[in-house]
C-alpha cells in the first residue's frame, strides 16, 4: 500500500480535460514537501512531468499543470491526445522516507 | 545531457545476490551535488525507492529493505552499485538508476532505461 493515493484508472476523450489526484497526509504533502509527477509510457522509463508541485520541465507541453493544497495535489491534462496514454506518478517527501511514490494511475485516452 | 545506464545479470538465483552497476555518461557523479538512487518496479506495479548514495559515500536506504540493501559508489569509473541479498522472487523487478539534487522531496530528473531482474531457479 503506497504511502500516497491515487486512483488506479482515470479515461477521457481526446481534447478533454482529465485530473489525477495524489492524496497524502500530515507527515508528506501536508507537511508542505513539493509533489512531483512523472509520466510512464509502456516499456519506458519514468520521465519527470511536473515539479515543485507546478513547475513544467524544458519540453513538457503547457496542457500538463500540476497544483497543491492540503495533503493533496493533482495533476491536469487538457487537450487530451492518444499519445498521453500512459501511467501517471506522484513522488514526494515523508517523515518515514525521502521519497515516497503514488501507486500510480493509468490514463486510458478513449 | 546526462545518461544513467544499468548493467547486469537478468537471472538471479534465489537466496543469491543482485548486483547491478549504473553507469553516469555526460556528467561527474563527483560534482557533489547530487543523489544517485536505485529505484525499483515490479511488473504491473508502481515505483519503489531502495536507497540511494552521495559521492563521498553517505547512504540512506528504505527501511524495508535496509537489512539486505548496499549501494556503493566507485568515482573513478563514474558508476554506483546495488546490492541485494538474499533475493526472493518479490525481488523480480525492474531496476532503474536515476538522479536527483540534494534537497528534501527533490525530484528524480534522469533515470536510467531500466533492467529486468528476474529471480527464478
Amino acid at each position: 500500500q503506497s504511502v500516497l493515493t491515487q486512483p488506479p484508472s482515470v479515461s477521457g476523450a481526446p481534447g478533454q480535460r482529465v485530473t489525477i489526484s495524489c492524496t497524502g497526509s500530515s507527515s508528506n504533502i501536508g507537511a508542505g514537501y513539493d509533489v512531483h509527477w512523472y509520466q510512464q509510457l509502456p516499456g519506458t522509463a519514468p520521465k519527470l512531468l511536473i515539479y515543485g508541485n507546478s513547475n513544467r520541465p524544458s519540453g513538457v507541453p503547457d496542457r500538463f499543470s500540476g497544483s497543491k493544497s492540503g495533503t493533496s495535489a493533482s495533476l491536469a491534462i487538457t487537450g487530451l491526445q492518444a499519445e498521453d496514454e500512459a501511467d501517471y506518478y506522484c513522488q514526494s517527501y515523508d517523515s518515514s522516507l525521502p521519497w515516497v511514490f503514488g501507486g500510480g494511475t493509468k490514463l486510458t485516452v478513449l | 545531457q546526462v545518461q544513467l545506464q544499468e548493467s547486469g545479470p537478468g537471472l538471479v538465483k534465489p537466496s543469491q545476490t543482485l548486483s547491478l552497476t549504473c553507469t553516469v555518461s555526460g556528467g561527474s557523479i563527483s560534482s557533489g551535488s547530487y543523489y544517485w538512487s536505485w529505484i525499483r518496479q515490479p511488473a504491473g506495479k508502481g515505483l519503489e525507492w531502495i536507497g540511494r548514495i552521495y559521492t563521498s559515500g553517505s547512504t540512506n536506504y528504505n527501511p524495508s529493505l535496509k537489512s539486505r540493501v548496499t549501494i556503493s559508489v566507485d568515482t573513478s569509473k563514474n558508476q554506483f552499485s546495488l546490492k541485494l541479498s538474499s533475493v526472493t522472487a518479490a525481488d523480480t523487478a525492474v531496476y532503474y538508476c536515476a538522479r536527483s539534487v540534494i534537497a528534501a522531496a527533490a525530484p528524480f530528473d534522469y533515470w536510467g532505461q531500466g533492467t529486468l531482474v528476474t529471480v527464478s531457479s
